[in-house]
């Protein structure tokens, strides 16, 4: 089936570092969604990315929509403790008709304070 | 509103062991799905819905059965449970076929011994 490569798959950081994740693909996707989720629970949307080139922002957090439509980062900035999480990059496939969403393996990011 | 309430939150099940992972939202979506989260392999789609009647595997479906009598309503059922459905089950709903405003549920854990 097709794959999102996210990376990095983990990341410890400094309180106030900036820190940026990505995930790519070999499938051209119509959409790209980054989630988070806190530990216990369900991924929580944070940024939709409809449009190749589309730089989008939700507070700190920055997040594209590649050129070639296979590829997506998210960016946050000047990271504090409750930013410590698992973020997933999903992405819905062009072609696909039934809306279904391809996830990442996730990014596991622990903040030090 | 609840949103999505997913019952249990935790069980141990011994290997051959049925049980139903409970999925209920208040949200008057028509689109639902059964995930399982595995360490370091993302989301991965077991089945969904997209309205009361209507359900279709998803990318992991081997296992499971499910049923949709209302719009409410999707519960997961595990027939003859093995060590490898040892997973954290997540339920999400979205209102309509572009799913990327999925609600998650809590999230289910599950351990087959």
């Amino acid at each position: 089936g097709q794959q999102l490569n996210q990376s990095p798959q983990s990341m410890f950081i400094q309180e106030g570092e900036d820190v940026s994740m990505n995930c790519t693909s070999s499938s051209i996707f119509n959409t790209w969604l980054w989630y988070k989720q806190d530990p216990g629970e369900g991924p929580v949307l944070l940024i939709a990315l409809y449009k190749a080139g589309e730089l989008t922002s939700n507070g700190r957090l920055t997040a594209q929509f590649g050129i070639t439509r296979k590829d997506s980062f998210l960016n946050i900035s000047a990271s504090i403790p409750s930013d410590v999480g698992i973020y997933f990059c999903a992405g819905q496939l062009g072609s696909s008709n039934t809306g279904k969403l391809i996830f990442g393996q996730g990014t596991t990011l622990q903040v030090k304070p | 509103n609840a949103g999505v309430t997913q019952t249990p939150k935790f069980r141990i099940l011994k290997i051959g062991q049925s049980m139903t992972l409970q999925c209920a939202q208040d949200m008057n979506h028509n689109y639902m799905y059964w995930y399982r989260q595995d360490p370091g392999m993302g989301l991965k789609l077991i089945y969904y819905s997209v309205g009361a009647g209507i359900t279709d595997k998803g990318e992991v479906p081997n296992g499971y059965n499910v049923s949709r009598s209302t719009t409410e309503d999707f519960p997961l059922r595990l027939e003859l449970a093995a060590p490898s459905q040892t997973s954290v089950y997540f339920c999400a709903s979205s209102y309509g076929q572009i799913n990327e405003k999925l609600f998650f549920g809590s999230g289910t854990q599950l351990s087959v011994l």
